[in-house]
């Protein structure tokens, strides 16, 4: 069964610091992958996708992605935080084809100190 | 930019008793779902919907659980005897056809059973 793991459940950083959030996934074949945001109060947002192509993908608010095939992994950067990215950090995959299914990560709270 | 709505943001509703709740996607999306939150958990997906009917679902969407398109701009998702462990967060979310992803996603319902 499809699986994805987010390493890090709750993350403390500075402002300006740099972030890196852990995702990795289980899945042999051809995957979708995706990262949303869930800033407090609000639903969950798109910050960036990979279908295909250049590994690393750019997102909305300066974040970017790498997807790593041999790795299976899709760590979610930022090089310099504010405190306006509090929110929680969802990595999903869709396994493509017939199915459309999102299968999310557990989530990594992210709280950027002024 | 066109959102996903949901209705009511919070439902407390008594163990036993039926609940719907309702959704209205993206007017020109054609693939609906329903996925959910307990809290402290994941995100999980319930069901997925084309063509007025279920594409694919859960394991979760069991006997008590159906979706329905009653006109052509709602999706609704009905538990018809709610338990204590149905206490949840429910998502809504549209998207285009697969291969176009993502899926946007509405501001959620907290369902509370008492």
């Amino acid at each position: 069964a499809q699986s994805v793991s987010q390493h890090n459940h709750h993350v403390i950083l500075s402002e300006a610091a740099s972030l890196e959030l852990g995702c990795n996934y289980s899945y042999g074949g051809t995957v979708n992958l995706f990262w949303y945001v869930q800033y407090p109060g609000q639903h969950l947002q798109l910050l960036l996708k990979y279908f295909s192509g250049d590994p690393l993908v750019k997102g909305i608010k300066g974040f970017e992605a790498e997807f790593i095939k041999s790795k299976f992994s899709f760590n979610l950067r930022k090089p310099s935080v504010q405190w306006s990215d509090t929110a929680e950090y969802f990595c999903a995959v869709n396994a493509g084809g017939a199915t459309n299914k999102l299968i999310f990560g557990t989530g990594t709270l992210l709280a950027v100190q002024p | 930019e066109p959102e996903v709505t949901q209705t009511p943001s919070h439902q407390v509703t008594q163990m036993g008793q039926e609940v719907i709740l309702r959704c209205v996607p993206i007017s020109n999306h054609l693939y609906f779902y329903w996925y959910r939150q307990i809290l402290g958990q994941k995100v999980e997906f319930l069901v997925s919907f084309y063509n007025n009917e279920i594409s694919e679902k859960s394991e979760i969407f069991d006997d008590q659980f159906s979706v329905e398109r009653p006109d052509g701009s709602n999706f609704t998702l009905k538990i018809r005897s709610t338990k204590l462990e149905d206490s949840a967060m429910y998502f809504c979310a549209s998207s285009d056809p697969p291969g176009s992803q993502p899926q946007h996603f509405g501001d959620g319902t907290r369902l509370s059973i008492l």
